[in-house]
């Protein structure tokens, strides 16, 4: 069974620029996750989709920000415009039930980098 | 706001050594604890799920404890090996109920031969 995939494994963009990282969960799995670790700092939620549905983007930091599930298959996660501080590891996780019920399986996470 | 704490932030050990990774959280209305394990370029795997109502979780050399009123929970890894090496997470829901995880920035282990 594939795990899941994150693309591309690296970015470099330059401040001001528009980055999409896409996001394979495991066939099946409903629930998906978007995470980021800044460098430094602890790994933090962004946000959690159900399907195609939005359950919670409340750590979403701004609106530079856009997440879209169509289908409820694969996921984007949209950076426009790409600040400085948007550096980072980007990881996704997908899981059959949600939170605190089931094991989360986490991709290898697109690492960032704004100039 | 739940913050989730690990002692030590680094470990080199040689191998053989039963190990002890130390995790705290403030905020001890949780409803599970998680350990997760990070090798470099890779993603997290997780290693142990312990859910309020247990103490602890077992898996292979792996012993994850959790004590919610002190706000504590342990990760011991007994005959370390050099595959052991990697970088250990603990998670702890937010606070308020959430079942949103708040993580801790980690224990980077090195085990030597």
């Amino acid at each position: 069974e594939a795990g899941v995939t994150q693309f591309p494994s690296h970015s470099v963009i330059e401040k001001g620029q528009t980055v999409t990282l896409r996001c394979d969960p495991i066939s099946g799995h409903d629930n998906l996750y978007w995470y980021r670790r800044v460098m430094g700092k602890e790994i933090k939620f962004l946000l959690h989709f159900v399907k195609e549905s939005k359950q919670d983007e409340s750590g979403m930091p701004n609106n530079r920000f856009l997440a879209e599930r169509t289908g409820g298959t694969y996921s984007t996660l949209k950076v426009q415009p790409a600040e400085l501080e948007d550096s980072g590891v980007y990881f996704c996780a997908s899981s059959q039930t949600g939170f605190g019920t089931d094991t989360q399986y986490f991709g290898p996470g697109t690492r960032l980098t704004v100039l | 706001k739940q913050e989730v704490t690990q002692i030590p932030a680094a470990l080199s050990v040689p191998e053989g050594e039963n190990l002890v990774l130390n995790c705290s959280f403030t905020d001890s209305a949780i409803y599970n604890l998680q350990w997760f394990r990070q090798d470099p370029g890779k993603g997290l795997t997780s290693l142990l799920l312990i859910q309020s109502s247990q103490r602890e979780q077992t898996s292979g050399r792996l012993n994850a404890s959790l004590d919610k009123s002190s706000g504590r929970s342990t990760l011991y890894i007994a005959a370390s090996q050099p595959g052991d090496s990697a970088t250990y997470l603990c998670a702890a829901p937010a606070s308020g109920g959430s079942y949103i995880p708040t993580f801790g920035r980690g224990t980077s282990l090195i085990v030597h031969p």
